[in-house]
């Protein structure tokens, strides 16, 4: 059974820093791309980030240069190291796995979801 | 304002039929797959539908997409009490590089 794990939520100060984690299990991890998608408090979804297993990167735009997406194959572990954060960060952000290896594709479904860690920026 | 756009609710009465929209352009969903997202209230987002049309294992034969040119479309048919749950579309973006959403659609079963 596929499972996601995320964990590294927490309360953190305008500018502050968290690094979020993903455990990943029941299936072979390094053959799948993994994202980061973010839904804040009663609003839609937003992707945040995403990575191949090759390593290959991509961000939002309104992430870039502040957060950065890795791998950790060893560990089967996604992460997100998350800087300078601000506000409208504030979110519950759910770790989510692509079928495929690699970004993009034309088919960029989710086809599991990791039950989300909320990331709160206030002061 | 999200890339792709929904309404952002429907209502239907129990056993008659809803339609969702999703409008996009010709970098997103014009140029690839939508996929589509069930998230019952207070729990993670569930995958109902992929590659436009294409049901995963599980997913009952009432739930059907569709897309034509840039938009795409959600049927869900016999409604159901539980079926009331946020909606979204989702597609690669080619122009954006990023995986966009739509900004969902509230589901009210009467």
């Amino acid at each position: 059974e596929v499972q996601l794990l995320e964990s590294g939520g927490g309360l953190v100060q305008p500018g502050g820093s968290l690094r979020l984690s993903c455990a990943a299990s029941g299936f072979t991890f390094g053959n799948y791309a993994l994202s980061w998608v973010r839904q804040a408090p009663g609003k839609g979804l937003e992707w945040v980030a995403a990575v191949s297993t090759a390593g290959r990167t991509y961000y939002a735009e309104s992430v870039k240069g502040r957060f950065t997406i890795s791998r950790d194959k060893s560990r089967n572990t996604l992460n997100l190291q998350m800087n300078s954060l601000r506000a409208e960060d504030t979110a519950l952000y759910y770790c989510a796995r692509h079928p495929f290896w690699y970004i993009p594709a034309t088919d960029q479904r989710v086809d599991y979801w990791g039950q989300g860690t909320l990331v709160t920026v206030s002061s | 304002q999200s890339v792709l756009t929904q309404p952002p609710s429907v209502s239907a009465a129990s056993g008659q039929k809803v339609t969702i929209s999703c409008s996009g352009s010709s970098s997103n969903i014009g140029s690839n797959f939508v996929s589509w997202y069930q998230q019952l209230p207070g729990t993670a987002p569930k995958l109902l539908i992929y590659d436009n049309n294409k049901r995963p294992s599980g997913i009952p034969d009432r739930f059907s997409g569709s897309k034509s040119d840039t938009s795409a479309t959600l049927d869900i048919t016999g409604l159901q009490p539980g079926d009331g749950a946020d909606y979204y579309c989702a597609t690669w973006d080619s122009s954006l590089i990023a995986l966009v959403f739509g900004g969902g659609t509230k589901l009210t079963v009467l």
